[in-house]
């Protein structure tokens, strides 16, 4: 299993929206929309949040959403707040076991 | 609330192995999917396995297979991820991670750090 592609870095200004993307192949993200995303602040544990295309665990905001058409997934960020600067990694189910994400830095300008 | 507390910092010599633990509060261990990810300083997330509930066996990542063990002790709500012959490229935060149905990591625990050097 190959590490799905993501951009290293995004930046967007305070209110500004955001996409990341996430590129797999036939054999994870194109095949299962089984997708999620994680936040990871330094030092961190990461958080989930969203899965299984758009839907989100209880907790996280609407300003975060995901989706994925053919190989390539993406998460969306509406109104960037400074809190919301750190990586993000998408995830997706591969048959057996799944695979992550490089990660992207988010910068909050 | 499910929560997972991990055991402390290690630090080991090359060669040697790591027994990293995972004790969950809030819930019963057999209810849950128990997986491990692994993080090397600066780097991505890495997936290293877990119990597969579908086929009732504990699957891990090609690249760990033969060197990783994932058990549970039921009696004590603990999970645990055993690395052997340890290298330097070892060197990583450990976490253990709750699977939810939709294969999505809802839950993760604080981390174990374990630096392998000489």
């Amino acid at each position: 299993q190959s590490a799905l592609t993501q951009p290293a870095s995004v930046s967007g200004s305070p209110g500004q929206s955001i996409t990341i993307s996430c590129t797999g192949t036939n054999n994870d993200v194109g095949s299962y929309n089984l997708v999620s995303w994680y936040q990871q602040h330094p030092g961190k544990a990461p958080k989930l949040m969203t899965y299984e295309g758009n839907k989100r665990p209880s907790g996280v905001s609407n300003r975060f959403s995901g989706s994925t058409s053919g190989n390539t997934a993406s998460l969306t960020i509406s109104g960037l707040q400074a809190e919301d600067e750190a990586d993000y990694y998408c995830c997706s189910y591969a048959g057996r076991g799944v695979v992550f994400g490089g990660g992207t830095k988010l910068t909050v300008l | 609330q499910v929560q997972l507390a991990q055991s402390g910092a290690e630090v080991k010599k090359p060669g040697a192995s790591v027994k990293v633990s995972c004790k969950v509060y809030g819930y019963t261990l057999t209810e849950l999917t128990m997986h491990w990810v692994r993080q090397a300083p600066g780097k991505g997330l890495e997936w290293m396995g877990g119990f597969d509930p579908e086929d009732d066996e504990t699957m891990y990542a090609q690249k760990f297979q033969g060197r990783v063990t994932m058990t549970e002790d039921t009696s004590t709500a603990t999970a645990y991820m055993e690395l052997s012959s340890l290298r330097s490229e070892d060197t990583a935060v450990y976490y253990c991670a709750t699977l939810g149905d939709s294969v999505e990591f809802d839950i993760w625990g604080q981390g174990t750090m374990v630096t392998v050097s000489s």
